[in-house]
């Protein structure tokens, strides 16, 4: 079983559509958790990070899990610049980062 | 945050000889890591490496086949040694501040 697993994909959604990305981890010692982007042929970088309490920032949406071990991530509105690959990344130890296979999704016009 | 650069972008290499990535910080920082991407895959981890120490290698990679370098606080090199066409991949330099990850652009390697 992996360490961290997504849904696999790929989401092809309309413009304004809702989308929620599920993720899973096994290590219950993780300590943090984010959501990255990776748009085609680029590097990941930080969408945000995922708490307890739950956070949002504009139309993002991430919520924790610790006991069913679970994170999400809820897109409403979608956009067509949202179009990237999610990974759910999970961190044991400092620095050292566990990421999901990714997500893809596609936002049609 | 930290910018990152790598050298270089991209080669196409023959298989059996070895490739040196460059991975450049803005800032000082103690942890430098290396990851690959292959192709439709997300990021794995090759080695953590930190200055004035050998580095840190992560299961499934060894030394002999990526060495790598920590000269100073700001700087490493991987080399991706007597390469065969299952090392193409991007490769990606990554570093830790404020509780966020950084990536650099990502050295993109063709193994003929």
């Amino acid at each position: 079983r992996k360490e961290v697993e997504q849904d696999p994909g790929p989401f092809n959604v309309p413009e304004g559509a809702t989308v929620a990305f599920n993720c899973t981890y096994s290590n219950s010692a993780s300590q943090s958790f984010f959501w990255y982007r990776q748009d085609c042929r680029k590097e990941p970088k930080l969408l945000m990070s995922v708490y307890s309490s739950g956070n949002e920032d504009g139309r993002f949406t991430a919520q924790l899990n610790r006991a069913s071990q679970y994170i999400s991530l809820l897109i409403r509105d979608s956009k067509l610049s949202d179009s990237a690959t999610y990974l759910c990344v999970v961190n044991t130890n400092a620095g050292k980062s566990t990421f999901g296979d990714g997500t893809t999704l596609t936002v049609k016009p | 945050s930290a910018v990152i650069s790598q050298k270089p972008s991209r080669d196409i290499c023959q298989r059996g000889t070895s490739l040196t990535i460059q991975c450049q910080v803005d800032s000082q920082v103690t942890m430098m890591f290396w990851y690959r991407q292959q192709p439709g895959q997300s990021l794995t981890l090759i080695a953590t490496a930190n200055q004035g120490s050998e580095a840190t290698y992560e299961s499934g990679f060894v030394i002999d086949k990526f060495p790598i370098s920590r000269p100073n606080l700001t700087f490493s090199t991987l080399t991706v040694s007597n390469m065969s066409p299952e090392d193409s991949s991007i490769y990606l330099c990554s570093v830790v501040g404020d509780n966020e990850q950084f990536f650099g652009p990502g050295t993109r390697l063709t193994v003929l």
